[in-house]
This record gives structure tokens, C-alpha cells and sequence, in this order.
């Protein structure tokens, strides 16, 4: 099967600094990225959309200018969690999307302290 | 109410049994899936299904389009089966974009 990986697997950081997750579709391209977060024994929400070169499209009440996405190629989208806080401290996943199959990464857990 | 909906919420089995979770979903789809997370978090696509019933190993997946509704069944469970089971649809007019219920927690005990 299609191979997703998300680097780092787990960080954590102070308050106010900025984190970079990224995701990689090795061994398809993904026409469209989603960035989905999930909280403990919740489920999966999602964050924004991206197409392979446009700008994201964000959920309401996600901040796109904290939770900077780019996905400038076929095959690596990155999620910035700019200035973190600890509210930011969660589990995030990437989802990469080719012709009728989703697929996902094996998520960044990200503590803030 | 959610537009997607799964039973129950916790499951407790013991290992050998026949194991039955359920989807209702009240938006059009153009398709559905059933996803794995294990506890380090990690997400895997079991099924994607638009109509019938699809089958993988012990794991089989079937769909009711007419009644929005979809089961995943494990035959023989195990204790490696022990995760959380989701269920997400395509909207018909979102694309791929993908709603998700709320996760059944299964634990088989050996």
C-alpha cells in the first residue's frame, strides 16, 4: 500500500516557539493534502484543504495565519504551528488525497509547555 | 445530532468472538470508510465502500446505501484487534473531504 510519513512523530516545545510538521506522500503524489487534528478520545477535525500549489482553505475558527500550510509539490505538505501555545498541544495528522483513495500519515504528536 | 454516527462507543470482547460495529449517516455519500487507530495514534484505511460488502481477512465491511447505514465485522477477534474503530463518509458535495464519527474503542481480552 501507498507509504505516508510525518516528521517528527512526537515534539515538544516551549510556549511561543513554532513547530514544522511535515508530511510525505513517498511513493504517490497527492493532488490534495488535508490536515485533520485530533484531541484525546475525540475524533478527527478538520483543519484546512490544500491543492498542490493554491493557497489552503480553512476550517471555521482555525487561524490560517497560525497554522501556516504549504504544500508545494505533489509529494510534501508542511503544517507550521506558529507562536504555540499549550491549547495547541494535540495530535496531528495529515491525509494525503489521490483519485478516489485517502490515505493517512501517522500523526505528530505535539506537546506545548 | 451528528451527521455521522457509530455503536456502540466501547466494546469489551473475548477473544474468538464475532464482533459487530455500526455507522448511521444522514448525509448523502459518495462513499465511506472505515479506518483503524491503535493507540500510538496511527491511522489505517480498512475499507472504502460505496455499495455491498467488501471483505479482508477477517474483516468484513458492508454497506446499505438506502437505509445510510454500514457494519464492520471481525470474525474471530483478537486481542491485536483491540483499537479504535472509525467510520467516515465523503459527502456527495464535498468531495473528497471526509466527515468522521466519533470512534468505537474495541478491546479483546484473551
Amino acid at each position: 500500500g501507498a507509504v505516508v510519513s510525518q516528521h517528527p512523530s512526537r515534539v515538544i516545545c516551549k510556549s511561543g516557539t513554532s513547530v514544522k510538521i511535515e508530511c510525505r506522500s513517498l511513493d504517490f503524489q497527492a493532488t490534495t493534502m488535508f490536515w485533520y487534528r485530533q484531541f484525546p478520545k475525540k475524533s478527527l477535525m478538520l483543519m484546512a484543504t490544500s491543492n498542490e500549489g493554491s493557497k489552503a482553505t480553512y476550517e471555521q475558527g482555525v487561524e490560517k495565519d497560525k497554522f501556516l500550510i504549504n504544500h508545494a509539490s505533489l509529494t510534501l505538505s508542511t503544517l507550521t504551528v506558529t507562536s504555540a501555545h499549550p491549547e495547541d498541544s494535540s495530535f496531528y495528522i495529515c491525509s494525503p488525497h489521490r483519485t478516489y483513495t485517502q490515505y493517512f500519515g501517522p500523526g505528530t504528536r505535539l506537546l506545548v509547555l | 445530532k451528528n451527521e455521522v454516527e457509530q455503536s456502540p462507543q466501547n466494546l469489551t470482547a473475548q477473544e474468538g468472538e464475532f464482533i459487530t460495529i455500526n455507522c448511521s449517516y444522514s448525509v448523502g455519500i459518495s462513499a465511506l470508510h472505515w479506518l483503524q487507530q491503535h493507540p500510538g495514534g496511527g491511522i489505517v484505511s480498512l475499507f472504502m465502500l460505496s455499495s455491498g460488502k467488501k471483505k479482508h481477512g477477517r474483516l468484513i465491511a458492508t454497506i446499505n446505501i438506502q437505509e445510510k447505514h454500514s457494519s464492520l465485522h471481525i470474525t474471530a477477534s483478537h486481542p491485536r484487534d483491540s483499537a479504535v474503530y472509525i467510520c467516515a463518509v465523503g459527502e456527495e458535495t464535498s468531495g473528497s473531504r471526509l466527515t468522521f464519527g466519533e470512534g468505537t474503542q474495541l478491546t479483546v481480552n484473551p
